[in-house]
């Protein structure tokens, strides 16, 4: 019963877009869908939320689909100190007031 | 500074032996959650809190305790620790849970129950 579906690896090359897909297909209209990264075992740190629109800060950009059942994280140009887990986090229907991480996708920035 | 603040960071202790894990923040944040993260399960939500004296069951609740007595502060208890409990802890904050605020994360707590 997975709350958000991310792909469990993947590789960037250093200085090149990192595009980072997760699938939320039960998310509800007023939810909002949030990135975290987690380096080795810090806290994980806040990239970027949306709700429909497309944002973009200093970080990333994050593209949602138009009927909101997935979302992209883009990195622009990836570092090596880019290299984390990624957590796409949303709030479930029906569940109260609890956040759900999922294994999230680990990235590996290579030079 | 905006930050959320554990303590211990790091903590070996023996089976049955209470403990407590305090978390502070100092962002006047009403949310308050504290999160276990162990290897292959991700981060999974011991227990939350929505406001002073307003607690609720998380994913993982079994052997542990909260208060929220200050708004600031909301401990993490152990009444009889148990080896199954060694994790690594995190506690978390927001301003709310029902818009779209940033939740801010502590550095983690490691505890080690043997």
């Amino acid at each position: 019963d997975a709350k958000t579906t991310q792909p469990p690896s993947m590789d960037c090359a250093e200085g090149r877009a990192a595009n980072l897909p997760c699938n939320h297909s039960t998310i509800s209209g007023n939810e909002y869908v949030y990135w975290y990264r987690q380096i080795h075992s810090q806290g994980p740190q806040y990239i970027i939320h949306g709700l429909k629109n497309n944002e973009t800060n200093e970080m990333a950009s994050l593209i949602i689909t138009e009927d909101r059942k997935s979302s992209t994280l883009i990195l622009p140009h990836a570092t090596l100190r880019d290299t984390a887990v990624y957590y796409c986090i949303v709030r479930p229907r029906n569940t109260g007031n609890q956040f759900y991480f999922g294994t999230g996708t680990s990235l590996t920035v290579i030079p | 500074e905006a930050q959320v603040t554990q303590n211990p960071r790091y903590l070996i202790t023996v089976t049955g032996k209470k403990l407590t894990v305090t978390c502070s923040q100092n962002m006047n944040h009403e949310y308050m959650s504290w999160y276990r993260q162990d290897p292959g399960l991700g981060l999974r939500q011991i227990y939350y809190s929505m406001n002073v004296e307003v607690t609720d069951k998380g994913d993982v609740p079994e052997g542990y305790k909260v208060s929220r007595k200050e708004k600031r502060n909301f401990p993490l208890i152990l009444e009889s620790p148990s080896p199954n409990q060694t994790s690594l802890y995190f506690c978390a904050s927001s301003l709310s849970i029902n818009a779209g605020n940033t939740i801010y994360f502590g550095e983690g707590s490691w505890l080690t129950v043997v």
